[in-house]
């Protein structure tokens, strides 16, 4: 299986400043026929479903601020909020889905709290 | 509205079976390849399973392999966990999901259902 490690663990970030955090995969989840990475990205808030910010390392998905961006290649990712908000405070998970269906694993999750 | 709606969680002993429904809305559902996803309370995401539209293919992750059977029915809008044997570490909360439809294929989920609890103790 490949094992997907996020850091920081948890995070406090000033309100308006930069937060980031990072996802690596055991093995890489670039698929070199098509150049994609099968890499994304949710948030989880308290109580609630996961919701999907990015697919394809980079893609940002439909209705998701232009705050949220993916970036990164390979076996490294990132996932950057520009300018953090109130409404950002939530658990952010990694997912590959490169892997054969031996599962398509999630990172440990990052808690993302207001400094 | 689009949708989904589990149900179908509960208390249960180790061993024992259980069923979890998904009923779909606001969409084509034979259109989707579909997912159940759980959480152990106050754990992180694990994909359990998914199956093609027409039911063709399913795909399983290897901790639950010959206990779950995903399947589906189109005519219903509704997709199930046939869950057996099971054990201490099933307990989570189980999401339907709703993957994307992308040019090129990928397990990628916008749409989640709220879940339903699952619990095997004695």
């Amino acid at each position: 299986d490949i094992v997907m490690t996020q850091s920081p663990d948890s995070l406090a970030v000033s309100l308006g400043e930069r937060a980031t955090i990072n996802c690596k995969s055991s093995q890489s989840v670039l698929y070199s026929s098509n150049n994609k990475n099968y890499l994304a990205w949710y948030q989880q808030k308290p109580g609630q479903p996961p919701k999907l910010l990015i697919y394809w390392a980079s893609t940002r998905e439909s209705g998701v601020p232009d705050r949220f961006s993916g970036s990164g290649s390979g076996t490294d990712f990132t996932l950057t909020i520009s300018s953090l908000q109130a409404e950002d405070v939530a658990v952010y998970y990694c997912q590959q889905y490169y892997s054969t269906p031996q599962g398509y694993t999630f990172g440990q999750g990052t808690k993302l709290e207001i400094k | 509205e689009v949708q989904l709606v589990e149900s179908g969680g509960g208390l249960v002993q180790p061993g024992g079976s259980l069923r979890l429904s998904c009923a779909a809305s606001g969409f084509t559902f034979s259109s989707y390849w579909m997912s159940w996803v759980r959480q152990a309370p106050g754990k992180g995401l694990e994909w359990v399973a998914n199956i093609k539209q027409d039911g063709s293919e399913k795909y399983y992750v290897d901790s639950v392999k010959g206990r779950f059977t995903i399947s589906r029915d189109n005519a219903k809008n509704s997709l199930y966990l046939q869950m057996n044997s099971l054990r201490a570490e099933d307990t989570a909360v189980y999401y339907c999901a709703r993957e994307k439809i992308t040019m090129v294929r990928g397990v990628i989920i916008p749409l989640w259902g709220q879940g339903t609890l699952v619990t095997v103790s004695s």
